[in-house]
């Protein structure tokens, strides 16, 4: 079965500075997806990014980036300028088309003012 | 503005009761999932489905079943609630092929159970 790794279970940021959520997966397989998610305390899971897995260029929505490394089997979470808004629980997961998805089990991130 | 709702936000049962979680789609979404979130642990699999009537297990089934007799409704039921089923439960949706394919899954926003 395919596992997805994050192993920082808490992370802290300045507000305005940059802060970067690690993951690890394992698969064997070559064509799949990667997502993480946001869930603030509202409880409402938000996609923030995804990257297929064929695709070499990293995602990038807005101040949300990744750097994905496939050999490696790394997909992080960099989050730029950092706001109050951002402080959430993020995970990461694995999805292989056809299949169901793997989750991380999280990482909470506090927005210091 | 798209939506899976889940009919209660907080829910208090006792130990030994029947409990009904009710999960509502709008998005003609042909795949529904009930996870269960833990700290620690992240979401886990209960059960899912690929259409009307049809149901299949995920990774921690025991305790549970589901129902799922229209495409915008999925039920998750505890036969007979205990303490250690006290946790988080989320529903999702997504379009087929199963799990979304690129476009992942839409959430509800949970349903916090406590059994006592």
């Amino acid at each position: 079965a395919q596992t997805v790794t994050q192993s920082q279970p808490e992370m802290s940021v300045q507000e305005a500075e940059t802060v970067t959520l690690s993951c690890t997966y394992d698969t064997s397989e070559s064509d799949y997806y990667l997502f993480w998610y946001k869930q603030p305390p509202s409880r409402q899971m938000i996609l923030v990014i995804r990257q297929e897995a064929y695709k070499q260029q990293n995602a990038t929505e807005n101040r949300f980036s990744v750097n994905f490394q496939k050999a490696a089997k790394s997909f992080s979470l960099k989050i730029s300028d950092s706001q109050l808004g951002d402080a959430a629980m993020y995970f990461c997961a694995y999805l292989r088309a056809g299949n169901q998805f793997y989750f991380g089990t999280g990482t909470s991130l506090t927005v210091i003012p | 503005d798209v939506k899976v709702t889940q009919s209660s936000r907080y829910l208090v049962k006792r130990t030994g009761e029947k409990v009904f979680l009710e999960c509502v789609q709008d998005m003609d979404h042909e795949n529904m999932f009930w996870y269960r979130q833990d700290p620690g642990l992240g979401l886990r699999l209960i059960y899912f489905s690929y259409d009307v009537k049809m149901k299949e297990k995920g990774d921690i089934p025991e305790g549970y079943s589901v129902s799922r007799e229209k495409k915008e409704r999925f039920s998750l039921i505890l036969e007979s609630a205990s303490t250690n089923q006290t946790s988080m439960y989320l529903c999702a949706s997504s379009l087929a092929p199963a799990g979304g394919g690129f476009y992942g899954y839409t959430f509800g926003s949970g349903t916090r159970l406590t059994v006592v």
